[in-house]
């Protein structure tokens, strides 16, 4: 299985201040279609998890672009430009390149 | 939009086999362009992928539950079930059903999740 270890666990924030979460993957996520098979969402206290990123790098749809993936391989990271209220909750990468799909830790955001 | 609806008890005695339903409405299960998953979120393991459906009835499972599970589609009334045997207390957790989209390789959408408790 591909292990997906997320850093840090655990991020406070100030609202409008950046904020910066790390994925790395035991192997290579890249396909040979070209992409990365690592996807990001937001578990929302009370919800279900909801996608932002999908293919490493593509916003879903409706996701503000304060959020952004990047990385390639094995090192991926997620950004917020700007953190706001609502962004508080738990954010999971997952691994999409090969069954079974595996999914990180975990990084729980929460506002200063 | 799709909706996704899990359905089950909430209670299973040790030993004994965890039924749920995934119900989906607005989008039909014949659709070749997903795959119709089941994973489960627990305090002790995180989100865990126990395995998908293809409309096609072909399968894929988690190898550390593939013993114990048996994923199934129902065409007639827009549904996919999981059948998970033996189990233990282990096994509490929220279960949740997601669509797959086939070929970029992302859930697009998840039910509300349902808590399956295991005690006699």
């Amino acid at each position: 299985d591909i292990v997906m270890t997320q850093s840090p666990l655990s991020l406070p924030v100030t609202p409008g201040e950046p904020a910066s979460i790390s994925c790395r993957s035991s192997q290579s996520l890249l396909h040979s279609d070209g992409y990365n098979h690592l996807d990001w969402f937001l578990q929302k206290p009370g919800q279900s998890p909801q996608l932002l990123i999908y293919l490493g790098s593509i916003r879903a749809s409706g996701v503000p672009d304060r959020f952004s993936g990047s990385g390639s391989g094995t090192d991926f990271t997620l950004k917020i430009s700007r953190v706001e209220a609502e962004d508080v909750g738990i954010y999971y990468c997952m691994q999409a390149l090969q069954t079974p799909i595996t999914f990180g830790q975990g990084t729980r955001l929460e506002i200063k | 939009q799709v909706q996704l609806q899990e359905s089950g008890p909430g209670l299973v005695k040790p030993s004994q086999t965890l039924s749920l339903t995934c119900t989906v409405s607005a989008g039909s299960i014949r659709s070749g362009s997903y795959s119709w998953t089941w994973i489960r979120q627990s305090a002790g393991k995180g989100l865990e992928w126990i395995g998908h459906i293809f409309p096609s009835g072909s399968t894929d499972y988690n190898p550390s539950l593939k013993s114990r599970t048996t994923i199934s589609i129902d065409m007639s009334k827009n549904q996919f079930s999981l059948n998970l045997k033996s189990v233990t207390v282990a096994d509490v957790a929220v279960y949740y059903c997601a669509r797959f989209v086939n070929g970029w390789y992302y859930f697009d959408s998840w039910g509300q999740g349902t808590l399956v408790a295991v005690s006699s």
